[in-house]
């Protein structure tokens, strides 16, 4: 079964409103955990890494205040899109470190679409 | 200059021809390599991580071996189930995030 899990599965959000996207790590806890968004016949691009009880490091040309990130507990970390734009449609898929083994460990993606 | 270069893009195969995929890697220092299969829709399936050149790993009918500058992902006699996006994806010793190749479609044909 899933070790992973993300919420919602799908999306559909107006333009202008803010849309929260949650990812679980289950049976373990993830002190690390990453955000990737993939846009069709791409492979994915990493956001951020989110880190419990810290604040996330973004990659070059992600913009932050666009999309927050909050990892407030060892199993849960969630994305939010801010004032969200068709160009922001797109899949988003979170992935969970399991700290013994090295394991990353991927959600089943969630699949935004601004309207 | 990408950072993970996987080939081929596409490969299309008979049931039971076996092939291998590439994943050729420029990094400073790994700390390790993994292979994802992802379906259409869905997000990334664990398969391997591979630590040191020499290293192999199987399951089933994959098998992925390292060396210093790539990675194979061998395929034995594949089945159509098998057909899939199989992504590699990098990870340095500066951090865990993994930087991932472009993949390869795998379409397994009965």
């Amino acid at each position: 079964g899933a070790v992973v899990s993300q919420h919602p599965s799908w999306v559909i959000c107006k333009s202008g409103t803010s849309v929260k996207i949650e990812c679980r790590s289950l049976d373990f806890q993830a002190t690390t955990m990453f955000w990737y968004r993939q846009f069709p016949k791409q492979s994915l691009m990493l956001m951020a890494t989110s880190n419990e009880g810290s604040k996330a490091t973004y990659e070059q040309g992600v913009e932050k205040d666009k999309f927050l990130i909050n990892h407030a507990s060892l199993t849960l970390s969630t994305l939010t899109v801010t004032s969200a734009h068709p160009e922001d449609s797109s899949f988003y898929i979170c992935s969970a470190r399991l700290v013994s083994g090295n394991t990353i460990y991927f959600g089943e993606g969630s699949w935004l679409t601004v309207v | 200059e990408d950072q993970v270069t996987q080939s081929p893009e596409a490969l299309r195969l008979q049931e039971g021809e076996s092939s291998s995929l590439n994943c050729s890697y420029t990094v400073s220092g790994l700390r390790g390599l993994f292979w994802y299969r992802q379906d259409p829709g869905k997000g990334p399936e664990f398969l391997f991580t591979l630590y040191s050149a020499g290293e192999e790993k199987e399951k089933e009918r994959l098998k992925a071996t390292l060396t210093k500058k790539e990675s194979f992902l061998h395929i034995t006699a594949p089945k159509p189930e098998d057909s899939a996006t199989y992504l590699c994806a990098v990870q340095e010793h500066s951090g865990y995030a993994l930087n991932f190749g472009k993949g390869t479609s795998l379409l397994v044909t009965p």
